[in-house]
């Protein structure tokens, strides 16, 4: 029964091109969410998707930044032209039903150089 | 918006007791959670509070008074593996997404 999975786990990028991160949830979940982890500093949400649909961005910065949950396949968060602000540990967290415990996976840790 | 406030760091000894206090304020609660993380790792649920109470689990146990914004972690019989950073989030509505405080680096010593 594996986890919520990430790749990858760590990336390196230099700064103006484009990250992207992946995110495949536990079985039977449907519903994903980002979160980005700054050092030193609480996670914060960026974004929930459900299948093929985006439920909640509030948490995205409004240039950049993409997500999106496909049918079929991982959710994947593309982070376009990079910048060294944008290094972080990417978290995503899934749930089966509403009202459910989040269950995250292990991170990506972004490095922009 | 929401506030969440809990203390940056901790110590305490191996064998102890230690209560990580939040604080949150916050229209439309929808319950309050405690994972671990250990560094470098991804969080760790520990537990989840919705009703006024307390819920115990094994070693540890949460805590939440509604009406005063406020939930405790405690966690007994301290051991080694339990340094590890504490993060209360708060959830609001029907969206499930959580609001997270910044963390308590709990140290355990011997």
């Amino acid at each position: 029964n594996a986890g919520v999975m990430q790749n990858p786990r760590h990336l390196v990028r230099r700064r103006g091109q484009e990250a992207r991160l992946r995110c495949s949830p536990m079985k039977g979940h449907s519903h994903v969410y980002w979160y980005r982890q700054l050092p030193e500093e609480g996670l914060k949400f960026m974004v929930y998707l459900q299948k093929e649909n985006i439920i909640d961005e509030s948490g995205m910065p409004k240039e950049r930044f993409s997500a999106e949950f496909p049918k079929e396949g991982p959710s994947i968060l593309r982070i376009q032209q990079v910048v060294r602000g944008d290094s972080a540990a990417y978290f995503c967290a899934s749930r089966r039903a509403p009202e459910d415990t989040q269950y995250f996976g292990p991170g990506t840790r972004l490095t922009v150089l | 918006g929401q506030n969440i406030d809990q203390p940056t760091e901790m110590t305490a000894t191996e064998g102890a007791i230690v209560q990580i206090n939040c604080t949150y304020q916050t229209s439309g609660f929808n319950g309050l959670f405690w994972y671990q993380q250990h560094a470098g790792e991804a969080p760790t649920f520990l537990s989840y509070n919705v009703l006024d109470g307390l819920e115990e689990k094994g070693r540890f146990s949460s805590f939440l008074s509604r009406s005063k914004g406020y939930s405790y972690l405690l966690l007994k019989e301290l051991q080694m593996k339990d340094s590890a950073s504490y993060l209360c989030a708060v959830r609001k509505g029907g969206g499930n997404k959580l609001t997270f405080g910044t963390g308590t680096q709990l140290k355990v010593e011997l």
